[in-house]
């Protein structure tokens, strides 16, 4: 069945420093989403990316697709303490549905 | 615009208990999805709902689990009778259409705990 691993499963980071998380799959995905759940907190729609070697930019995030679409990867520059989270890719389950990463856990210590 | 609301937020129960949630989702989506989120976990979905019919159960554990959406708008999951592995936090979702490349709206979730 569909899998789509991250890594690292968690990462702590001083306050400033950059930050990455990466997501693979085994087979080609038509799309990749990401999404971002605080503490305590439900899942965030981001972003989603569709073409091949996408690079798409939102602040200081930046999120891109391969260029064989089995991976994507997220970077966030100059963490802040607000960027805490776990960060979730999501790639398509057959036609109508999605399945959810194993998710990397973000700690950034002020 | 409203987001998805989800009630109750917080569960607790006994094993073999019956438990129901209820979920709202955004005005306007078809689409709604029930998802089952175990600590350090990602969502599984549980369920797809497409207006008032079921595009994906395939992974609802049909035995204890049930789904309805009646009416096309609000949906309610229950399970009975529960178990401690049901223990987690239940999302609810939706989405204006049903392919995979909409974006997803969850609403806060209600957070199951089995004794």
């Amino acid at each position: 069945g569909q899998q789509v691993m991250q890594i690292p499963q968690y990462q702590h980071v001083q306050e400033g420093e950059d930050f990455t998380t990466y997501c693979n799959s085994s087979t080609t995905l038509s799309n990749i989403q990401w999404y971002k759940q605080r503490p305590g907190g439900h899942p965030v729609f981001l972003i989603q990316l569709v073409k091949s070697g996408e690079v798409k930019k939102q602040k200081r995030l930046t999120f891109q697709f391969g260029e064989a679409k089995k991976n994507s990867s997220l970077h966030i520059t100059a963490t802040q303490t607000t960027d805490v989270g776990t960060y979730f890719c999501a790639g398509p389950a057959g036609a109508n549905n999605l399945f959810f990463g194993t998710g990397t856990r973000l700690t950034v210590i002020p | 615009e409203a987001g998805v609301a989800q009630s109750p937020r917080y569960k607790i129960i006994e094993k073999r208990q019956s438990v129901a949630f209820w979920c709202n989702p955004i005005s306007g989506h078809a689409t709604l999805y029930w998802y089952q989120q175990i600590l350090g976990q990602g969502p599984k979905l549980l369920i797809q709902f497409q207006n008032n019919g079921v595009v994906d159960d395939s992974q609802l554990p049909k035995d204890r689990f049930s789904a309805e959406r009646l009416k096309g708008v609000d949906s309610t999951l229950k399970i009975q009778p529960a178990k401690l592995e049901d223990s987690a936090v239940y999302l609810c979702a939706s989405s204006p259409g049903s392919r995979n490349n909409q974006p997803q709206h969850f609403g806060d979730g209600t957070r199951l705990s089995i004794l």
